[in-house]
């Protein structure tokens, strides 16, 4: 069974602040899927990345990065320079390589950046 | 360049009654999701189609729980007698086949049902 825990429920930061979100998951599968994605108070959630477990290489988006690491079953993100407009829920999430690839999220994380 | 769509955005029903949603997703995804979100916590697998065929069941739908997907185009979830532990919002989510785009899954904006 596949499990992600993010054990930061909330987060309340300055704008312009730099914030990581943290995520850690556990899978026995060697092939998986891991995602980030965003839900605004307008509740649809919103795909900003996913990372395959053979590519361990960190990514950044713009203002966005994230740092993948198998040996601590770690993928956390990154947020720098926060602005309000990222207020939001972000959700982990997991699938793996086989017939139907659902997701299995964690509980999110509310971040809120204030002005 | 159309996202998913889900209809009703909100319904609100009286306990026992029945209650449909519909879900349109992406047009080239050949796969659909649906998933249910309780108040605080992440969404959670309820059912999966790959063209018209349902493929896998969470063990969260209960027999009052039903979804199709005729022709493998828009899909409904119906619940039969509804009860107030059903109050959650249902997303849709769908997908192409590996190998045929990108593997994401891509969320309507949900249906938020309340029973009273």
């Amino acid at each position: 069974a596949q499990k992600v825990t993010q054990a930061q429920t909330e987060i309340s930061v300055v704008e312009k602040e730099d914030v990581t979100l943290d995520c850690v998951y556990e899978t026995r599968d060697t092939t998986y899927y891991l995602f980030w994605y965003k839900q605004p108070p307008s509740g649809e959630l919103v795909f900003l990345i996913r990372r395959n477990s053979f590519d361990e290489q960190n990514e950044i988006s713009g203002r966005y990065s994230w740092n993948f690491q198998k040996s601590t079953s770690s993928f956390n993100f990154t947020i720098t320079a926060s602005q309000v407009v990222d207020s939001a829920v972000y959700f982990c999430a997991l699938s793996v390589a086989g017939a139907n690839s659902k997701l299995t999220f964690g509980k999110g994380i509310t971040l809120s950046v204030r002005p | 360049d159309t996202g998913v769509s889900q209809d009703p955005r909100h319904k609100i029903t009286k306990r026992g009654q029945n209650v449909t949603f519909r879900c349109d997703p992406i047009s080239e995804h050949n796969r659909l999701y649906w998933y249910r979100q309780t108040l605080g916590q992440g969404p959670e697998f309820l059912t999966y189609f790959q063209n018209e065929a349902q493929l896998e069941k969470s063990r969260l739908l209960s027999d009052r729980f039903s979804a199709e997907r005729p022709k493998g185009s828009f899909s409904t979830l119906e619940i039969q007698r509804t009860e107030q532990g059903d109050s959650a919002m249902y997303l849709c989510a769908s997908s192409a086949l590996p190998g045929q785009g990108t593997y994401e899954q891509y969320f309507g904006p949900g249906t938020r049902l309340t029973v009273t």
